[in-house]
């Protein structure tokens, strides 16, 4: 199946700093990245729709300036936490479609980020 | 949206079958369904996918009625590396991920 793979799996930073996270399509071209959060016993959150060469969708309550989303290329897509505060602690997790309309996301394998 | 519910956990033993029901009423006709299973700590993994009736793989099977209001995925014989999180997904895409909204997912215990 196709593989998606994301860096670093895991990241501790102090609080005020940005940590950025890269999402990798690593045998397919997604022009459409999809980046979730989730808390520890908690059901995934979307977090924004990243689109290749345009302005990431946020969903109602992510801010934006918060949390940067580029998709520079068809294979990579990165979030950055700018600022981060412990409240940011969570699992991100990033998925992709190979572009059919049925639904079937390719997930990357997640990272977590703690911050102190 | 089409919203899911399903049961927020179920134990079950070694070597049993496990049906997980999911509800989704207000299903549209463009839309799919599809499960997923997620470890601790880790993304969740594609398990089965289908529109109408049965559709069957290597590791489960995904029944859904003519109404398609409902789906349940069945695992067969189960062992205790399946313990984990599964999620039913009800959605189309259409250039948004809005429409593929994670449920809370079904803990599913698999018990010696």
């Amino acid at each position: 199946g196709a593989v998606v793979s994301q860096h670093p799996s895991w990241v501790i930073c102090k609080s005020g700093t940005s940590v950025k996270i890269e999402c990798r399509s690593l045998d397919f071209q997604a022009t459409t990245m999809f980046w979730y959060r989730q808390f520890p016993k908690q059901s995934l959150m979307l977090m924004a729709t990243s689109n290749e060469g345009s302005k990431a969708t946020y969903e109602q309550g992510v801010e934006k300036d918060k949390f940067l989303i580029n998709h520079a290329s068809l294979t990579l897509s990165t979030l950055t936490v700018t600022s981060a505060h412990p409240e940011d602690s969570s699992f991100y997790i990033c998925s992709a479609t190979r572009g059919q309309n049925t639904g079937e996301l390719f997930f990357g394998e997640g990272s977590r980020l703690t911050v102190l | 949206l089409a919203k899911t519910t399903q049961p927020i956990s179920m134990d079950s033993y070694e070597g049993q079958e496990v049906n997980i029901t999911c509800s989704h009423n207000n299903i549209a006709t463009n839309d799919y369904i599809t499960w997923y299973q997620q470890f601790p700590s880790q993304g969740p993994r594609f398990i089965i996918q289908g529109y109408k009736t049965k559709v069957t793989n290597e590791v489960a099977s995904l029944f859904i009625p003519a109404d398609r209001k409902s789906s349940t995925l069945s695992l067969p014989r189960v062992s205790l590396s399946d313990t984990a999180v599964y999620y039913c997904l009800v959605g189309f895409l259409s250039g948004s991920a809005r429409q593929l909204t994670f449920g809370s997912g079904t803990q599913l215990t698999v018990l010696p």
